[in-house]
C-alpha cells in the first residue's frame, strides 16, 4: 500500500524560513510532487522531484531522498500570502495521484 | 489559456436527491481526473479518463457514483441518490502528462 505522512499545522514569522517534511511508503516510485492550496482554491503545482538532491525555483526548494522515503518543501522569505495548505503527492499507477492531508502553514507578522 | 473550470461551486441537496458536477479540462488534455476531498481528511482519487475512456475508476466509492466523459471533453459526476457521506470538496484536474492541473473544486453539502 501507499502511505504519506506530513505535519497538520505549521507557523512560522514573515521573512523567516520554513521547512515542511513527507515521508512515504510506496509499492514503486514515479516522483513526488508539492502543490500550494490557498482556502477555497483550486491546488496549483509547485514541484516535481524524481531524483535525488534539492531543486531550487525562487523562494521554493524542494528536496528528495528516495532511500530514505522523505521529502521537504523549503520556503525562504515568507511573506503572508504564503499562508495556505501545502501537499505532498506521489503517483500511483495509472498516474493518479495519493495526497498526504496536507500542512497548514500560518505566516504571522 | 483557460484553466480548469469547474460547476457549480457549490451544490447543497437534500439526502436522496441528484446531482451533476461538471469539469472542463484544459483544452487538449487527454487526462482527466476527479478527486474528492472529505472534512478532515486528505484528497483522494476517484476516477481517472484518458480521453472518453476510463483507465482507473478504483476509487469510486459506489455504484451510486457516475462518471462520464462525452466526446474525451469536458466531463461529469453524477451522484444518484446523494447520502450524507458524499459531502465534500470534489476536485478535477487534467494533464497533458505528469503535471496535474486542478480546477477550483465544487463543495458539496448533503443535508
Amino acid at each position: 500500500g501507499q502511505n504519506i505522512d506530513q505535519p497538520t499545522e505549521m507557523t512560522a514569522t514573515e521573512g523567516a524560513i520554513v521547512q515542511i517534511n513527507c515521508t512515504y511508503q510506496t509499492s514503486g516510485f514515479n516522483g513526488l510532487f508539492w502543490y500550494q492550496q490557498h482556502a477555497g482554491e483550486a491546488p496549483t503545482f509547485l514541484s516535481y522531484n524524481v531524483l535525488d538532491g534539492l531543486e531550487e525555483k525562487g523562494r521554493f526548494s524542494s528536496f528528495l531522498s528516495r532511500s530514505k522515503g522523505y521529502s521537504y518543501l523549503l520556503l525562504k522569505e515568507l511573506q503572508m500570502k504564503d499562508s495556505a495548505s501545502y501537499l505532498c503527492a506521489v503517483p500511483g499507477n495509472t498516474g493518479k495521484l495519493i495526497f498526504g492531508q496536507g500542512t497548514t502553514l500560518q505566516v504571522k507578522p | 489559456e483557460a484553466g480548469v473550470t469547474q460547476f457549480p461551486s457549490h451544490s447543497v441537496i437534500e439526502k436522496g436527491q441528484t446531482v451533476t458536477l461538471r469539469c472542463d479540462p484544459i483544452s487538449g488534455h487527454d487526462n482527466l481526473y476527479w478527486y474528492r476531498r472529505v472534512m478532515g481528511k486528505e484528497i483522494k482519487f476517484l476516477l481517472h479518463f484518458v480521453k472518453e475512456s476510463k483507465q482507473d475508476e478504483s476509487g469510486m466509492p459506489n455504484n451510486r457514483f457516475l462518471a462520464e466523459r462525452t466526446g474525451g471533453t469536458y466531463s461529469t459526476l453524477k451522484v444518484q441518490p446523494a447520502e450524507l457521506e458524499d459531502s465534500g470538496v470534489y476536485f478535477c484536474a487534467s494533464s497533458p502528462g505528469y503535471e496535474q492541473y486542478f480546477g477550483p473544486g465544487t463543495r458539496l453539502t448533503v443535508t
